[in-house]
């Protein structure tokens, strides 16, 4: 089993629509989560993080945590052609160790 | 966010020969930098983890006397592609981590090397 699991795509997303983006992970005692966004060629760009349960919101993004189920999720509302990426799932798996694993990403098409 | 930068941007070498990759902290001091290599359509993999003044530590199946890196200061570390050949061409991005005062450690990429090797 991968330790970070996401659905590769493409998701394809009308514009406006909310998209929605998912990740699971297998080690239950991961502290830290990360979504991050790279363009074709381009490098990753951080989105936002989460470490607590719950929903957090930045902008049109809201990053949500479920420890219990080990999955976490990112939304995009008023989808843009702009937000056409791939997505990056990125966790901290051991705690006090800096490593990110990353998720091998879900590529994310949005329709004009 | 954290400003990182890389140089070059990308380059093109014969078989054999060696290419230094230099990552750099623009705003903020990194004690710990990290280098990753993307092939096409792959995700990230982390290479090493390398930290200011300390030897840096390495991935499994990563050979250490291939990659050298060097973090002689807290905004610079390099990487050294030794006698690459074109098995080694593919993108090499450094990422800095930026400690968090009242949350979590973050990692900001830079942009990225694209290394080809004829």
């Amino acid at each position: 089993q991968k330790e970070v699991e996401q659905n590769s795509g493409p998701l394809s997303v009308p514009e406006g629509a909310i998209a929605s983006l998912n990740c699971t992970y297998s080690d239950r005692g991961s502290q830290s989560f990360f979504w991050y966004r790279q363009y074709s060629g381009k490098s990753p760009e951080l989105i936002m993080f989460i470490y607590s349960n719950g929903d957090k919101e930045d902008g049109r993004f809201t990053a949500q945590l479920n420890k219990a189920s080990q999955y976490v999720s990112l939304l995009i509302r008023d989808s843009q052609p702009s937000d056409s990426a791939t997505y990056l799932c990125a966790v901290n798996i051991n705690f006090g160790n800096e490593k990110l694993t990353f998720g091998t990403g879900t590529r994310l098409t949005i329709i004009p | 966010g954290a400003v990182v930068s890389q140089h070059p941007s990308r380059v093109i070498c014969k078989s054999g020969t060696s290419v230094k990759i230099e990552c750099r902290s623009l705003d903020f001091q990194a004690t710990t930098m990290f280098w990753y290599r993307q092939f096409p359509k792959q995700s990230l993999m982390l290479m090493a983890t390398s930290n200011e003044g300390s030897k840096a530590t390495y991935e499994q199946g990563v050979e250490k006397d291939k990659f050298l890196i060097n973090h002689a200061s807290l905004t610079l570390s390099t990487l050294t592609v030794t006698s690459a050949h074109p098995e080694d061409s593919s993108f090499y991005i450094c990422s800095a981590r930026v400690q968090g005062r009242t949350s979590t450690d973050t990692q900001y990429f830079g942009p990225g090397t694209r290394l080809t090797v004829l």
